[in-house]
């Protein structure tokens, strides 16, 4: 089967960097996926990891290690606005859709 | 539209009904999943649509739940004799042909679904 495992919360304060991490067993890999969901709104793509390294995109970056099963996403400068549900997300087996971690809550403070 | 989107936004309806979610993918998009988000939980994926190819329903979680896609384009999720179980947000992506591939999918707002 497929697992993705996320710690299910994590609590900062503006302007500090946090790393919310991704540990997955997977039956064939792609790559790794993260999304950010605010209360009651759609989830959104923040990036992929197919290859391993880290991927930086302004305040984001995520990396991936495949040797380990592990990635992270990481936040940098942080901001209330970042207040939300981080997940990681790897590709089936079939290659079809993605499975889903429960997700990180991430709540910042000022 | 520009986006993925769903209706109703919100049902509430009574142990034992039919209820029909429809979702209207991005113009374009190939590729439709359903999923289903419980309070606090992840996403779980119920079903996929590619084209014209028979549908991945691997992840429907009973016989209770059906999906189709007419023309290529809208899809409607249907949940027959609801339960209480059945209480969530039902969520929408569409995607470019092989979407979970590159890792990102675009997703609606979501139905939220309560069976009293």
């Amino acid at each position: 089967g497929q697992s993705l495992e996320q710690p299910s919360e994590v609590t900062a304060v503006e302007g500090a960097i946090v790393q919310m991490n991704c540990t997955y067993q997977t039956s064939g890999f792609y790559g790794l996926s993260w999304y950010q969901q605010h209360d009651g709104g759609a989830p959104t793509f923040l990036s992929y990891n197919a290859l391993d390294g880290l991927e930086e995109t302004g305040r984001f970056s995520s990396f991936l290690s495949r040797s380990d099963s592990y990635g992270y996403l990481l936040l940098q400068e942080l901001q209330m606005k970042d207040s939300a549900s981080y997940f990681c997300a790897a590709t089936n087996q079939a290659g079809t859709a993605l499975i889903f971690g429960k997700g990180t809550t991430l709540s910042v403070s000022s | 539209g520009a986006g993925v989107s769903q209706s109703p936004s919100n049902k509430v309806t009574e142990k034992g009904k039919d209820v029909e979610l429809r979702c209207d993918p991005i113009s374009g998009h190939t590729a439709l999943y359903w999923y289903r988000q419980s309070l606090g939980q992840g996403l779980e994926f119920l079903i996929y649509f590619q084209g014209n190819s028979a549908p991945d329903k691997s992840g429907l979680p009973s016989d209770r739940f059906s999906a189709e896609r007419t023309g290529g384009s809208v899809s409607t999720l249907t949940i027959q004799r609801t339960q209480q179980e059945d209480s969530a947000v039902y969520l929408c992506a569409s995607s470019p042909s092989g979407g979970a591939l590159t890792g990102e999918l675009f997703f609606g707002e979501g139905s939220r679904l309560t069976v009293l």
